[in-house]
C-alpha cells in the first residue's frame, strides 16, 4: 500500500522556469491538498480539490495552479518559477466525514528556485 | 479563516522529563488533530479529538480538547529522544472542507 506518493523529491528550478508536481494517492479518497512547508511557518494550504474535477484556492494560491482530472491524481503546476516559492510542498489526502478526517501526507517535495 | 497558535515554538529538554504544549485559537473548532513530523517525513496524525473536555491517551502522550473546543493541549509524560520531532496542531472546519494548521512546536529530547 502506497499511500500518498510525491514525485519529484527534489527539484532546482531557475527563475521563470516552469514545472508540474505530481500528486498520487492509491486509497480512494475523495480530498486531496496541496501545502508549502517553510521554516517556522507550519503547512500553508495552497489548493486543494473535494472530487474529480474540482479544484479550490487555499491560503496561498498565487503563482500556482492545479489539476484534477483523475481522482487518484493532483497536478501543482508553477508557471514562471520565483524564489520566493522556494520550498517543502506537501501533498495530502483525506477523506471528509464527521467520523474520520485523517490527512495522510506524501514524503514532500523540496524545492529550490535560483 | 481560524487562526491556530501553538506554543512554545521551540522546546529542547532531558530525557526524563515532561512537557506540554498548546494549541490557541479564538475560534471554535469542528474537530482538532495533532500530527507529529519528523525530519525528511510528511505529517503523521497522533489523534483526532472531537468533544469538548475530551482526553486521549496514547502511551506517554495525553491529548486534551478545552470544554468550549478552542484550545488543545498535549503532555508527554518521561519524554524520550524518539519523542523529538515538529508537533502540529491542525483544526477542521466542516462547512469549509479543508483544515488550518498551527506553526508547530520543534521538539528536541537530549539524552
Amino acid at each position: 500500500n502506497a499511500g500518498v506518493t510525491q514525485t519529484p523529491k527534489f527539484r532546482v528550478l531557475k527563475t521563470g522556469q516552469s514545472m508540474t508536481l505530481l500528486c498520487a494517492q492509491d486509497m480512494n479518497h475523495e480530498y486531496m491538498y496541496w501545502y508549502r512547508q517553510d521554516p517556522g511557518m507550519g503547512l500553508r494550504l495552497i489548493h486543494y480539490s473535494v472530487g474529480e474535477g474540482t479544484t479550490a484556492k487555499g491560503e496561498v494560491p498565487d503563482g500556482y495552479n492545479v489539476s484534477r482530472l483523475k481522482k487518484q491524481n493532483f497536478l501543482l503546476g508553477l508557471e514562471s518559477a520565483a524564489p520566493s516559492q522556494t520550498s517543502v510542498y506537501f501533498c495530502a489526502s483525506s477523506y471528509w466525514r464527521p467520523s474520520n478526517t485523517e490527512a495522510f501526507f506524501g514524503q514532500g517535495t523540496r524545492l529550490t528556485v535560483v | 479563516t481560524q487562526l491556530l497558535e501553538q506554543s512554545p515554538q521551540f522546546l529542547s529538554i532531558q530525557e526524563g522529563e515532561n512537557l506540554t504544549v498548546y494549541c490557541n485559537s479564538s475560534s471554535v473548532f469542528s474537530s482538532l488533530q495533532w500530527y507529529r513530523q519528523e525530519p525528511g517525513e510528511g505529517p503523521v496524525l497522533l489523534v483526532t479529538v472531537v468533544t469538548g473536555g475530551e482526553v486521549k491517551k496514547l502511551k506517554r502522550l495525553t491529548f486534551q480538547f478545552g470544554d468550549a473546543r478552542k484550545d488543545s493541549s498535549l503532555h508527554i509524560t518521561a519524554a524520550q529522544p524518539g519523542d523529538t520531532g515538529l508537533y502540529l496542531c491542525a483544526a477542521h472546519n466542516t462547512n469549509a472542507g479543508k483544515s488550518t494548521f498551527g506553526d508547530g512546536t520543534t521538539l528536541t529530547v537530549k539524552p
